[in-house]
């Protein structure tokens, strides 16, 4: 049973367009929710995150909405850039028993970003 | 500041063998946590290290156990491996308690013949 779903496998867009990537959860108690980029041969590197308790986080081009009642998650990059073509991972932090913290991943998207 | 290192980057064992992969956390953390990814996967989490104790585990049988040292490296020891246990091991370091993100290392590549 995956918990945290990225539906589409891959996305690709022009160079100064917007980037959409999108990511669904079925477990209401994760309270924390995370993208991270992902280049071959290296490992995840953080990018943004958001509370449960907000709607919307912003960093620079990066701004990720969160849509509790669906239990939807979205990263907006705008405006995108070649450099941002990678593998992008959708993930969320629950508590496990005895205070662990755990992050739960989807399969990841491929963004390409066209010159 | 150094980040969280890992070793060996690949790693080639035959099934039934036993290993051995390592990982430097990120100075000031004191939290290790292990991941496996599976090719076209996700990271799976496999388990978390806190104060030298196994501090939760993820869906993993027991051949795949772990150590954390008292400067906090950590080790993820794996026995008689089966042919699925071939992916990518990810080490990741943070702080306990903090609400922060954690730091990947690069991983070891583990192939499984």
């Amino acid at each position: 049973d995956q918990q945290v779903k990225q539906n589409s496998p891959s996305l690709s867009v022009q160079e100064g367009r917007i980037s959409i990537l999108n990511c669904d959860y079925t477990n209401s108690m994760f309270d924390y929710f995370l993208w991270y980029k992902k280049y071959p041969a290296e490992g995840p590197t953080f990018l943004i995150s958001i509370s449960s308790i907000k709607d919307k986080n912003e960093d620079g081009r990066f701004t990720v909405f969160l849509n509790k009642s669906a239990k939807h998650l979205s990263l907006h990059i705008v405006p995108s850039q070649p450099g941002d073509s990678a593998v992008y991972f959708c993930a969320a932090r629950r508590f496990s028993q005895g205070g662990s913290e755990k992050l739960v991943f989807g399969k990841g998207m491929k963004l390409t970003v066209n010159p | 500041e150094t980040g969280v290192t890992q070793s060996p980057t690949h790693l080639i064992k035959t099934r039934g063998q036993q290993v051995t992969l390592r990982c430097s956390s990120q100075s000031g953390h004191n939290t290790v946590s292990w991941y496996q990814q599976a090719l076209g996967q996700g990271p799976q989490f496999i388990f978390q290290y806190y104060r030298e104790e196994e501090n939760g585990r993820g869906n993993f049988p027991p051949r795949f156990s772990g150590l954390q040292f008292p400067n906090y490296s950590s080790e993820l020891n794996v026995n008689a491996l089966e042919l699925d246990d071939s992916a990518l091991y990810l080490c990741a370091s943070s702080r306990q308690g903090r609400n922060e993100k954690l730091f990947f290392g690069s991983g070891t590549q583990l192939s499984v013949l």
